[in-house]
């Protein structure tokens, strides 16, 4: 069964900063993987997927990730915050063979300082 | 331009009650999830609805069930609620198509047992 690990549970990052929130994940078949965000009091929304091709995937808000499938990790980039980009981050995984059922990890806290 | 429908926001029970928290998407979706979120745990999959007629346990199913109604709707019961299942609830769908398994989600059900 596939699962996914985020080392860190709050990134604090000073504005204009560049940051990574990492993600591993872990499955004994190919992955398709995902970050989504999560604005205060809202539900989630996909920032970026990783589906099969170039590992190198950018989305929306000026966020990467780069699919690394030796070291089983799909970090996320962004090169300079800001303020709105204060939310949590979840990282998830859903096998290739068995599409149906999408497994999150626990979430990373963006937090951004002025 | 609805997309994932949840009922209610809110709501509170006392230990022992039922209810039922409905979920409803427009979008065609074949899969559909029911996920909780707790401070530091992430979302965890409770249970989730492969498609129309099917449902199978998640990560967390116990205190639960659920009722796939129909391709649109996708509804979860506590039958006996306790202190340990407040939490806040998402609902979710996705298509199984290989190039579009991302998930899109409701508000969420903000839920007290007291």
């Amino acid at each position: 069964a596939q699962s996914v690990t985020q080392l860190d549970s709050q990134v604090p990052v000073f504005e204009e900063a560049p940051v990574e929130l990492r993600c591993n994940y872990s499955s004994s078949v190919s992955v398709y993987l995902f970050w989504y965000v999560q604005y205060p009091n809202q539900g989630l929304q996909l920032l970026l997927k990783y589906l099969s091709g170039s590992t190198l995937v950018k989305g929306i808000n000026g966020f990467e990730a780069e699919f690394n499938k030796s070291q089983t990790s799909f970090h996320l980039r962004k090169p300079s915050v800001h303020i709105s980009d204060t939310a949590e981050y979840f990282c998830a995984v859903s096998e290739v063979s068995s599409a149906s059922k999408i497994i999150f990890g626990s979430g990373t806290r963006l937090s951004i300082r002025p | 331009n609805a997309g994932v429908t949840q009922t209610p926001k809110f709501q509170v029970l006392k230990t022992g009650q039922s209810m039922t928290l409905q979920c409803a998407q427009d979008m065609n979706h074949n899969s559909m999830y029911w996920y909780r979120q707790d401070p530091g745990m992430g979302l965890r999959l409770i249970y989730y609805s492969a498609s129309e007629g099917t449902t199978d346990k998640g990560e967390v199913p116990n205190g639960y069930n659920v009722s796939r109604l129909n391709k649109r709707e996708f509804s979860l019961r506590l039958e006996s609620a306790a202190p340990s299942q407040t939490s806040v609830y998402f609902c979710a769908s996705s298509e199984r198509a290989a190039m579009n398994t991302e998930a899109f989600f409701g508000q969420g059900t903000r839920l007290t047992v007291v």
